[in-house]
């Protein structure tokens, strides 16, 4: 299974809104509800930040949303805060596998 | 609480086996729709999917190491286990595992697997 595609960097002013895109084909992220989004400041293990697509966790802030649209999954960040300078990380299950794919990693830039 | 500690060597040389413990509390290895998955993740390079255990011991691994990887569980031990053989310089990365948990999408309908809470991670070297 190939990886999933995403931009290697994004940047935005505190505040403003950003997006990060990962694409996939019809197998993983445009068949099933499975993709999720992990937040890997530096030096530290990824945490879940949204599950099957559009979720949230208990305490992860509304800022972070998500969403699906064909064979490619999107994370947006609003109010962008310098906290939220990390790479972010999207994942799909393979049901017809049962394994699980990543995407290539986006690091985001809070100038 | 949720938690997931990874042990094992920090060095081993090329050629070797590595063994790899996952050692989990606040959740059973026996509990239904529940697992453990092995990443790893090359110094500043991507993460990558090597293997998971359910609850009900389906194993399933990566299709680029999955004849070198074994997977197996103590659910008495609340342990995971990983083996890889013949360990290279590029196995080089930080292993981490994560626990599988089933979750409601948003239809409410349909129950899919995630990856939730992960360990810190174990930084392990291949080299002579």
């Amino acid at each position: 299974q190939s990886a999933l595609t995403q931009p290697p960097s994004v940047s935005g002013f505190p505040g403003q809104s950003v997006t990060i895109s990962c694409t996939g084909t019809s197998s993983d992220v445009g068949f099933y509800n499975g993709v999720s989004w992990y937040q890997q400041p530096p030096g530290t293990a990824p945490k879940l930040i949204i599950f099957a697509v559009s979720n949230r966790p208990s305490g992860v802030p509304d800022r972070f949303s998500g969403s699906r649209s064909g064979n490619t999954a999107s994370l947006t960040i609003s109010g962008l805060q310098a906290e939220d300078e990390a790479h972010y990380y999207c994942s799909s299950y393979i049901t017809s596998s049962t394994l699980w794919v990543f995407g290539g990693g986006t690091k985001l830039t809070v100038l | 609480q949720v938690t997931l500690k990874e042990s094992g060597p920090v060095l081993v040389k090329p050629t070797e086996t590595l063994t790899l413990t996952c050692t989990v509390s606040g959740f059973s290895l026996n509990s239904i729709r529940m697992g453990v998955s092995w990443i790893r993740q090359p110094p500043g390079k991507a993460l990558e999917w090597l293997a998971h255990i359910f609850w009900n011991d389906e194993k399933s691994f990566g299709p680029s190491l999955k004849s070198r990887v074994t997977i197996s569980k103590d659910t008495s031990r609340s342990q995971v286990v990983l083996n890889m053989a013949n360990m290279d310089p590029v196995d080089t990365a930080t292993y981490y595992c994560a626990r599988i948990k089933y979750y409601y999408d948003s239809s409410g309908y349909f129950e899919v697997p995630q990856i939730d809470s992960w360990g810190q991670g174990t930084l392990v070297t291949v080299s002579s």
